[in-house]
């Protein structure tokens, strides 16, 4: 059975640091691995989604990395901002089903 | 493009009413919809994998007649909780994709849902 599992579970940082939050997968067989955000009480943002043949993604100043292998992957935030503070998730596509993370809370103080 | 709506976004309800939750891809047609659920400060949890016109099919550990999902046409899926109880107080997030499992899921924005 897939498992995904996030570090930290929460963070708390000054405006302007960067950041890597990680996620480790049990099953090395997967297909993609995206990235979301979640601000509270809200939906899912998808931030970046790495196919499986890809080993990282790049959109502004986030940079998400694959390492199937080893079954981890890591997402990098550069110069954070208060405007970063959300929930982060990594899910892995397993077959046809999404396993999500146990989720990274980050807030980013002024 | 690929937007995904969820209707309503909030619903308070008594102990024992049915709620139907609707899901609807906006600009595409949706082969498959999903249903999660997340409790405060948790990641979110499969529920059911529904595909249109056929039966959804449903994780272990959910019951399937108290989470009634239809998925009757390529845009919309209904799910319904039936009998509600106040441990079915919840958020419930849809997702749908257009094309086979190597495709990206798009997700609506959830409903908040609060039973009484």
């Amino acid at each position: 059975k897939q498992e995904v599992t996030q570090i930290p579970a929460a963070l708390s940082v000054p405006e302007g640091e960067n950041l890597v939050l990680n996620c480790s997968f049990t099953d090395s067989a997967i297909y993609n691995l995206q990235w979301f955000r979640q601000d509270p009480g809200k939906g899912l943002t998808s931030l970046l989604l790495i196919q499986s043949s890809q080993r990282e993604q790049t959109s502004g100043r986030l940079n998400a990395s694959l390492d199937k292998s080893s079954g981890r992957s890591t997402l990098y935030i550069a110069a954070s901002q208060p405007g970063d503070s959300a929930t982060y998730l990594c899910a892995v596509y397993n077959t046809d089903k999404l396993i999500f993370g146990t989720g990274t809370r980050l807030q980013v103080f002024p | 493009g690929a937007v995904v709506s969820q209707h309503p976004s909030w619903v308070i309800c008594k102990s024992g009413t049915s709620v139907k939750i609707e899901c609807r891809s906006l600009d595409f047609q949706a082969t498959t919809m999903f249903w999660y659920r997340q409790f405060p400060k948790q990641s979110l949890m499969l529920m059911a994998t529904s595909n249109e016109g056929s039966k959804a099919t449903y994780e272990q550990g959910v019951e399937k007649d108290k989470f009634l999902i239809n998925h009757a046409s390529l845009t919309l899926s209904t799910l319904t909780v039936t009998s509600a109880h106040p441990e079915d107080s919840s958020f419930y997030i849809c997702s749908a994709r257009s094309a086979p499992f190597t495709d990206t899921q798009y997700f609506g924005p959830g409903t908040r849902l609060t039973v009484l």
